[in-house]
């Protein structure tokens, strides 16, 4: 079936570090990805979008990297810091599919001291 | 606070009872999103509305689930017959369309706990 996925489901990383959170989709129609940052008991943050006619996006200390060929999104955070322990999500939109972004299962971010 | 706003965030129910979950979107949102999260999972779309119609609904979203948007502000999500199986995560979301691709920011959520 068609899905949005992560290669890892728990991350630990030393404070200062750099980390990456990778995503696999399967679906070559979607045009448009979004990583979501969510801490416990919150709802899911808005972190930084790409586009499908795009390879890479930059925010503060926050690069996606996008994939097509092989269907890969990943999220780079630089010099990780403890408020960046928690849940990262990816998920997808298809346009022909309406609008709805369909989310994978997310990754566990724990940042080590 | 400007952001999407839930009411309430933790809701303890005995099964088979109705419970009721408001939302107010960020205000110069048109769009608004229903998603339900269990833990360890990512949030699954339940519905949504642009103003006050309702554009699509999921296949999770069983003849027990209504939701509303009356006057294309807050929306108003209802279960009825609450099962145990309904105990979940319900986020709302709201949109802002830039150049057609749409920016969900969601609220904290209403926590539904069915006993």
């Amino acid at each position: 079936g068609e899905s949005v996925g992560l290669h890892l489901p728990t991350l630990s990383v030393q404070e200062g570090d750099n980390s990456i959170i990778n995503c696999a989709y399967s679906n070559s129609a979607s045009d448009y990805f979004i990583w979501y940052k969510q801490e416990s008991g919150k709802g899911p943050q808005f972190i930084i979008d790409i586009r499908s006619n795009m390879d890479k996006r930059q925010g503060q200390r926050v690069t996606v990297l996008l994939n097509k060929t092989v269907k890969h999104l990943s999220l780079q955070i630089a010099a990780t810091q403890p408020g960046d322990s928690a849940v990262y999500f990816c998920a997808e939109r298809r346009e022909a599919a309406g609008n709805k972004l369909t989310f994978g299962g997310g990754t566990r971010v724990l940042v080590k001291p | 606070d400007t952001g999407v706003s839930q009411d309430p965030r933790h809701k303890i129910t005995k099964r088979g009872q109705n419970v009721t979950f408001r939302c107010d979107p960020i205000s110069e949102h048109n769009r608004l999103y229903w998603y339900r999260q269990t833990l360890g999972q990512g949030p699954e779309f339940l519905t949504y509305f642009q103003n006050e119609a309702q554009l699509e609904k999921s296949r999770l979203l069983s003849d027990r689930f209504s939701a509303e948007r009356p006057k294309g502000s807050f929306s108003t999500l209802e279960i009825q017959r609450t099962e145990q199986g309904d105990s979940a995560m319900y986020l709302c979301a709201s949109s802002l369309n830039e150049g057609g691709y749409e920016k969900l920011f969601f609220g904290s959520g209403t926590q539904l706990s069915v006993l």
